[in-house]
């Protein structure tokens, strides 16, 4: 079956403008997570959807970021105001139901230039 | 502050030989903790788990051992072959805290680059 996909495989985007990435998970999987993989860095956690509801969002770096995931598929994380800094691969995985025992399948990720 | 540490940038290992992985955390709420294999211009892809009730898990070439009281596993390969070579990154997932949060990201190490030399 399909794996988890992200579009675009690559965004540059001049400071200061807003971006959209999307995130299509596993069909059936209920669990969706969104990542941040700076330069010689692992994954980094920002958000957790356990359906259409943001269950965790304790890693969003500051209000600048947003993400949703209206009908509990397709998620879009969204930033606004990009800076330098928030160059990197944005990752996004799909689990079968959330909780620390189910493996995240990983997308391809996202790399976000910012210039 | 890094809660997973691969202190390993880098190992080298001739192919059919036995590559050694380690990682070490500090958080003692982890409970559970994988190994993902990443290949450029891919996501990480799940490889192994382990259950913080086991010392070791076992799946074809690829064994995890977990050794709590001094907070680090290790992922074995034998033999080793060249489609291994990859990054490899431990990650951790924590016991829930009472708000429900912590419980369902992973926490990353830095990957370790293997490379398998034919």
């Amino acid at each position: 079956g399909a794996g988890v996909s992200q579009t675009p495989s690559n965004k540059v985007t001049e400071k200061g403008k807003y971006v959209e990435l999307r995130c299509d998970p596993i069909s059936g999987h209920t669990a969706l997570y969104w990542y941040r993989q700076s330069l010689g860095q692992g994954p980094e956690f920002l958000i957790y959807f356990q359906g259409t509801g943001a269950a965790d969002d304790s890693g969003l770096p500051n209000d600048r970021f947003f993400a949703v995931r209206p009908e509990g598929s397709v998620s879009t994380l969204k930033i606004q105001r990009t800076e330098r800094g928030d160059s990197a691969v944005y990752l996004c995985a799909s689990s079968l139901n959330g909780g620390s025992l189910h493996e995240q399948y990983f997308g391809p990720g996202t790399r976000l230039t910012v210039t | 502050d890094q809660q997973v540490k691969q202190n390993s940038p880098s190992l080298s290992v001739q192919e059919g030989r036995i590559s050694i992985l380690n990682c070490d955390y500090t958080n003692s709420m982890f409970d559970y903790f994988l190994w993902y294999k990443k290949y450029p211009a891919e996501g990480p892809t799940f490889l192994i788990s382990i259950s913080s009730i086991k010392d070791k898990n076992e799946d074809g070439r690829f064994t995890v051992f977990l050794n709590k009281s001094a907070k680090h596993l290790s992922l074995h390969i034998v033999p080793s072959q060249p489609g291994d070579s990859a990054v490899y990154f431990c990650a951790a997932s924590a016991i829930p805290t009472q708000t429900g949060k912590g419980a369902n990201n992973l926490f990353f190490g830095t990957g370790t680059r293997l490379t398998v030399i034919p």
